[in-house]
């Protein structure tokens, strides 16, 4: 069936390093990515966005890369702060309605 | 951005009840609403994906029968939790698509429920 995925469950930063989570997907067809936040008891919070005739998007301390031919992407968050402590979830949408989401990666970062 | 109101945010309720969760749109016309369910320190689960004015397309394995959806207004979707035991029990949230709005889907805070 189709996925997105992400690779590590985990992360923990040190505050002011920078901070990379990984998203695979396996559908060729995607063509519209978002990564979200979630901090605990709270619903997903909209992060950044990046179509597929993009490779990349910047927003403030966020990047998001988005690598067709592996079918892979990334979020970067510069100079991690502890309020970026939370899950982070890739979904991506090959389907023009629905989304799928990853499995989610809880980044703790330590002061 | 725009806006998608829960309610209740949290309830709790006796086994063999059924609860009513609120979806709403606050400031733009949402023509698709999706429902999650979420368990802890897991990703959110698709259970369905609501029209206005149609019935709701349920992913495979959600019992329709259960979990009642229903999409009367381009602001408002429910979700009735039908006859709720505590294996129900878990993290619900909805997310609101327009068509005004491009591709960007919109998140509740979610509703939490507990079956006792």
């Amino acid at each position: 069936g189709e996925s997105v995925g992400l690779h590590l469950p985990t992360l923990s930063v040190q505050e002011g390093d920078n901070s990379i989570i990984n998203c695979a997907y396996s559908n060729s067809a995607s063509d519209y990515f978002i990564w979200y936040k979630q901090e605990s008891g709270k619903g997903p919070q909209f992060i950044i966005d990046i179509r597929s005739n993009m490779d990349k998007r910047q927003g403030q301390r966020v990047t998001v890369l988005l690598n067709k031919t592996v079918k892979h992407l990334s979020l970067q968050i510069a100079a991690t702060q502890p309020g970026d402590s939370a899950v982070y979830f890739c979904a991506g949408t090959w389907s023009g309605n629905q989304f799928y989401f990853g499995t989610g990666t809880s980044l703790t970062v330590i002061p | 951005g725009a806006v998608v109101s829960q309610h209740p945010s949290w309830v709790i309720c006796k086994s063999g009840t059924s609860v009513k969760i609120e979806c709403r749109s606050l400031d733009f016309q949402a023509t698709t609403m999706f429902w999650y369910r979420q368990f802890p320190k897991q990703s959110l689960m698709l259970m369905a994906t609501s029209n206005e004015g149609s019935k709701a397309t349920y992913e495979q394995g959600v019992e329709k029968d259960k979990f009642l959806i229903n999409h009367a207004s381009l602001t408002l979707s429910t979700l009735t939790v039908t006859s709720a035991h505590p294996e129900d029990s878990s993290f619900y949230i909805c997310s609101a698509k327009g068509s005004a709005l491009g591709g960007e889907l919109f998140f509740g805070e979610g509703s939490r429920l507990t079956v006792l």
